[in-house]
């Protein structure tokens, strides 16, 4: 079954450094996003991304986000500068298409980004 | 920022219950309505999706979303030891941006 994958598992950073979280979604999808969980709260939409564009971005996106699709099959979140409060899981997700009744948005394991 | 209250549980039932987990939100304009199971250490896995008002079923699961009361429902039949896991409720006005709920703990007894 096609799976998205996320590297690393786990990143630990220093306060202000920056960091690429790195993503392979499932081939054939088109939409793609980033979600992050801080231990204990909710599940958080970032951003989503469609045909080399964000096409919808969150309150928490702001100018220390970034995502790109460097080439076919990779999708990154780059955080600039990196702070206590960035620690969280973060997942990225995939869909074939827009949800709907035949599309599902399917979830990577996560990277645990710890800042110290 | 409110936008979806679910109770956070812990809720332990013995093999074989009936499982009622809710969700309440504010926004009226949402119309997709998702459930998800996440275990530990994994990402969210997609179990029910609903579109507007209604009942879905898929097995053991059904979904209900009453957009009058702001109000949505999964209810597992049955339940398994295996249905031990988070259940998070999300919700979105435009099927892209996705507003969850804080997760319900489930743990089945055998």
């Amino acid at each position: 079954e096609p799976e998205v994958t996320q590297t690393p598992s786990h990143q630990v950073t220093q306060m202000g450094q920056e960091v690429i979280l790195r993503c392979v979604p499932i081939s054939n999808h088109l939409y793609f996003y980033w979600y992050r969980q801080i231990l204990g709260q909710k599940v958080e939409f970032l951003v989503s991304f469609y045909n080399n564009e964000i096409s919808e971005k969150s309150e928490i996106f702001d100018d220390q986000f970034s995502v790109e699709r460097p080439d076919g099959s990779n999708f990154t979140l780059k955080i600039r500068s990196t702070k206590l409060e960035d620690s969280a899981m973060y997942f990225c997700a995939s869909s074939e298409g827009v949800i709907s009744s035949t599309d599902t948005q399917y979830f990577g394991p996560g990277t645990r980004l710890t800042v110290l | 920022q409110k936008e979806v209250e679910q109770d956070p549980g812990p809720l332990s039932v013995p093999e074989g219950a009936i499982v009622s987990l809710n969700c309440t939100y504010s926004n009226s304009a949402f119309q997709y309505f998702m459930w998800y199971r996440q275990y530990s250490r994994k990402g969210p896995e997609l179990l029910m999706y609903t579109y507007s008002s209604g009942n879905k079923e898929d097995g053991r699961f059904t979904a209900q979303v009453d957009k009058s009361s702001k109000y949505i429902s999964l209810f597992i039949r049955d339940s398994q030891p295996s249905d031990s896991a988070t259940y998070l409720c999300a919700m979105s006005e435009t099927g892209n941006q996705f507003y969850f709920g804080t997760g319900t703990s489930l743990t089945v007894i055998p």
